[in-house]
């Protein structure tokens, strides 16, 4: 079946450093969505991403879709206390349709103030 | 407009209890979904509904059952608990017509002592 790994596991940063997390489907993605989980809390929609190639910002967040379109990446810049969570790629493979997301292992992040 | 509720937010049940989730969505949603997460191990597909009265398994559908006799319910029952299916449940719900995001509950907590 459809696998989606994320690397790292956990990440600690001070705060300002960067971080990245990885995503890797071992299938061909129609599209990425990234969510963001804060600690106690529920799954929250960050952006989705469709074309091979694709890069969009939102702020201080860059996120990269793979030319293959099996991979993507999450980059904060100088994070702060307000990114700790985790962060889960998703994707739904082109066997199963658009209607079920696999979801990658997460990347949970913490912040050293 | 509530979005995704779930009930209960915590349950406590012994092996062999039985109980049910209850999912409800206000947001005229056609397809809905029950994960389970676990430490480390991110979310995974428990069934889903692609619309009322149909349902079908995800990625770890033994030990659950679920019923979408209503478009905006979709239950998920444990029929004899068990301690593995300790865990964090989370509802989400997606429109077809919104590039399939998901929008999920705040999840139920159920530990099975």
């Amino acid at each position: 079946g459809q696998q989606v790994m994320q690397i790292p596991q956990y990440q600690h940063v001070q705060e300002g450093e960067d971080f990245t997390t990885y995503c890797n489907s071992s299938t061909t993605l129609s599209n990425i969505q990234w969510y963001k989980q804060r600690p106690g809390g529920h799954p929250v929609f960050l952006i989705q991403l469709v074309k091979s190639g694709e890069v969009k910002k939102q702020k201080r967040l860059t996120f990269q879709f793979g030319e293959a379109k099996k991979n993507s990446s999450l980059h904060i810049t100088a994070t702060q206390t307000t990114d700790v969570g985790t962060y889960f790629c998703a994707g739904p493979g082109l066997l199963f349709g658009n209607e079920k997301l696999t979801f990658g292992t997460g990347t949970r992040l913490t912040i050293i103030p | 407009n509530a979005g995704v509720t779930q009930t209960p937010k915590f349950r406590v049940l012994k092996t062999g209890q039985s109980m049910t989730l209850l999912c409800a969505q206000d947001m005229n949603h056609e397809y809905m979904y029950w994960y389970r997460q676990d430490p480390g191990m991110g979310l995974r597909l428990i069934h889903y509904s692609v619309g009322e009265g149909t349902t079908a398994k995800g990625e770890v559908p033994d030990g659950y059952n679920v019923s979408r006799l209503k478009k905006q319910n979709f239950l998920l029952g444990l029929e004899s608990a068990a301690p593995s299916q300790t865990s964090v449940y989370f509802c989400a719900s997606i429109s077809a017509s919104a590039k399939n995001i998901q929008y999920f509950g705040a999840g139920t907590r159920l530990s099975v002592l």
